[in-house]
Parts: C-alpha cells; sequence; structure tokens
C-alpha cells in the first residue's frame, strides 16, 4: 500500500497563478483532509470531506477549493496565489473520525513569491 | 479556545541521552491528548495517545502522562537513537473528531551518534 500520496513536493509559484495539490489514497477511506501549517505554527485544517460528493470548509478555507469526485482523491485548488498561502499542505485520510486514525501524506511546501 | 504550545526547538541530544519534549494545554472539557512523529521525507504518524487524566500513553520506548492538574502532556524517553531523529506534534481532540484537531507547531528532535 502507498497510503496517502502527494504530489508535488515541493513548488514555486507567482502571485496570483493557480495550481492543483493532489492528493490520493489508497485505503478506501472515506474521511480525507486538507491542512496547512505555516512555520513556527501547528497544523490548521482547511477543508474536510466525509466521503465522495461531500466536503466541507475547516478552519481556514479562504482562498482554497476542493472537489471529492472519488474516494481515493481530493486535489485542493489554489485559485489566484497570495504570499500568505505559503505554508507546507498536508493531506490526510482516516476510517472513521477519531484523530488517532488519520494517515498522513509527507506533505507538500509552497513558495508563493 | 482551545489551544495547544510546545517547546520551541530543534532539540539536539547525543545518543542515549533523557528526551523531554514539553506540552502543555488549554481547554474545555476533557479532550483526548496524542503525540504524533513526522520521520524525514514521511507523512505524520500518531506515536501515543492518552484518552483521560492520568492515562499514561506509551510507544516504542516513548511515553507521556496526561497531567489534567498541569494540562501537560510531555513527551519522554528514557534513552534516545540517531532513529529517533524527527518532528514531534503535540495536539489535543475536543471529541468532535478529527475535524477538530489542535495541533502544536512542532518539536524538530536531532540526535547525534
Amino acid at each position: 500500500n502507498a497510503g496517502v500520496t502527494q504530489t508535488p513536493k515541493f513548488r514555486i509559484l507567482k502571485i496570483g497563478q493557480s495550481m492543483t495539490l493532489q492528493c490520493t489514497q489508497d485505503m478506501n477511506h472515506n474521511y480525507m483532509y486538507w491542512y496547512r501549517q505555516d512555520p513556527g505554527m501547528g497544523l490548521k485544517l482547511i477543508y474536510y470531506s466525509v466521503g465522495a460528493g461531500i466536503t466541507d470548509k475547516g478552519e481556514v478555507p479562504n482562498g482554497y477549493n476542493v472537489s471529492r469526485s472519488t474516494t481515493e482523491d481530493f486535489p485542493l485548488r489554489l485559485e489566484l496565489a497570495a504570499p500568505s498561502q505559503t505554508s507546507v499542505y498536508f493531506c490526510a485520510s482516516s476510517m472513521t473520525e477519531r484523530p488517532e486514525t488519520q494517515y498522513f501524506g509527507p506533505g507538500t511546501r509552497l513558495l508563493v513569491l | 479556545g482551545n489551544s495547544v504550545t510546545q517547546m520551541e526547538g530543534p532539540v539536539t541530544l547525543s545518543e542515549e541521552a533523557f528526551l523531554t519534549i514539553n506540552c502543555t494545554y488549554t481547554a474545555t472539557g476533557y479532550p483526548s491528548l496524542f503525540w504524533y512523529v513526522q520521520y524525514p521525507g514521511e507523512g505524520l504518524q500518531l506515536l501515543l495517545k492518552a484518552t483521560k487524566a492520568d492515562d499514561k500513553g506509551s510507544n516504542k520506548g516513548f511515553e507521556a502522562t496526561y497531567r489534567k492538574e498541569t494540562t501537560s502532556f510531555h513527551l519522554e524517553k528514557g534513552s534516545v537513537q540517531v532513529s529517533d531523529s524527527a518532528v514531534y506534534f503535540c495536539a489535543l481532540s475536543d471529541g468532535t473528531g478529527g475535524f477538530k484537531t489542535i495541533f502544536g507547531a512542532g518539536t524538530r528532535l536531532f540526535v547525534k551518534a
């Protein structure tokens, strides 16, 4: 099993550009999450999904969009990149909503200049 | 609101030294507490957990005790190894599922041979 995979590992964007961060899990988990971690801060929840076709906002959703057309994939879209979106992005999935059951991807480091 | 504060890193130790990484929390009610570890190039993974006061979580030689009187959940290991070099995250959940997990900023540990 690959677990949770994220691409790309690292990306530099110019202000105003768009990009999609990819997240795929092969564990047939219903729950998927996107977090961001800013320097010196804890992870903050951006969006989550409880199943295909269902998504909801987390703590810091502004500037992002998500979709969940399949159980496996949960892409995160940045439409107009801003320097404030410079961060490390983690995708996670879980079989239940209990936090200790979450599996995390290795992260995507994004730099917006 | 709920919050988690953990000691800033990096922490640098020699092999076989004693490790303590401090974590304190603020929460209403009776949260569950967690330690996650992130090895280089990998995602976060659950290291240990405690769900009520005075519980001790343990795994791979690491321990942490849920202290409600001091609102703390310090991570300890009696003898660290080079392979313990990683980033350690303290986290809490107030029981409303993975959607509301609060993470600390992480503490990077370097262990020298």
